[in-house]
């Protein structure tokens, strides 16, 4: 089955900074990769998601990725801000199968 | 269309006594993700189900632990016999087609044993 890593655990940076996450998947049959973003005690929520027919997606300060070659896709974040705190998990997921996350990356955005 | 329901969203119970913990999914959503939580950790996959079938349960303990999601009504995890380390949040994630488009969470259900 699927196994994503997911890196760095955790990620602490300057507000104004960007901050870069980096996810590894296994199968090379899966074509969907999303990024939800969980802030504490609540549920997790779709930031950005990108398709194996694209390389790369961009919505204002969130961008993604993606390497099939080399089977890694990566969450980019410009000009953070002290909400965009929070633990984000990336996921690969081949059609029919578990959506499978990655261990996740608390970014902490300091003022 | 409401989001994915969850409930309860808190829940309480003795060593030993069973949890059933419900999830609605959206309309049109006939896909359904069972994931646990530990406070401080990732998503655990445990079950994935679509209506009236199991199709992935390897995530899910074998004992005391199953899954359904009936032709009518709710998604029910039913956790037999709980033990304290079963305490954790259950979230429950709904899609519409099984896998290339977003599944959208519900709150949750936090399960605590005493």
């Amino acid at each position: 089955g699927e196994n994503v890593e997911q890196h760095p655990s955790t990620l602490s940076v300057q507000e104004g900074d960007s901050a870069v996450i980096k996810c590894t998947y296994s199968d090379s049959a899966s074509n969907y990769f999303p990024w939800y973003k969980q802030e504490l005690g609540k549920r997790p929520q779709l930031i950005i998601d990108i398709r194996s027919n694209v390389g790369e997606k961009k919505d204002q300060r969130i961008a993604v990725t993606l390497n099939k070659t080399a089977k890694h896709f990566s969450l980019h974040i410009t000009e953070t801000q002290p909400e965009d705190s929070a633990v984000y998990f990336c996921a690969a997921i081949n059609y029919g199968q578990n959506f499978v996350f990655g261990p996740g990356t608390r970014l902490s955005v300091l003022p | 269309n409401a989001g994915v329901m969850q409930n309860p969203r808190h829940l309480v119970r003795r060593r030993g006594q069973e949890a059933r913990l419900r999830c609605s999914p959206m309309k049109g959503h006939s896909h359904v993700y069972w994931y646990r939580q530990l406070p401080e950790e990732g998503l655990k996959f445990m079950v994935y189900l679509q209506k009236e079938n199991i199709i992935d349960e390897s995530g899910m303990p074998k004992e005391r632990f199953s899954a359904e999601f009936p032709k009518e009504g709710p998604s029910i995890l039913r956790i037999q016999q709980v033990v304290r380390g079963d305490s954790a949040a259950y979230f429950c994630a709904s899609s519409p087609n099984g896998g290339d488009t977003e599944a959208f969470f519900g709150q949750g259900t936090r399960l605590t044993v005493v």
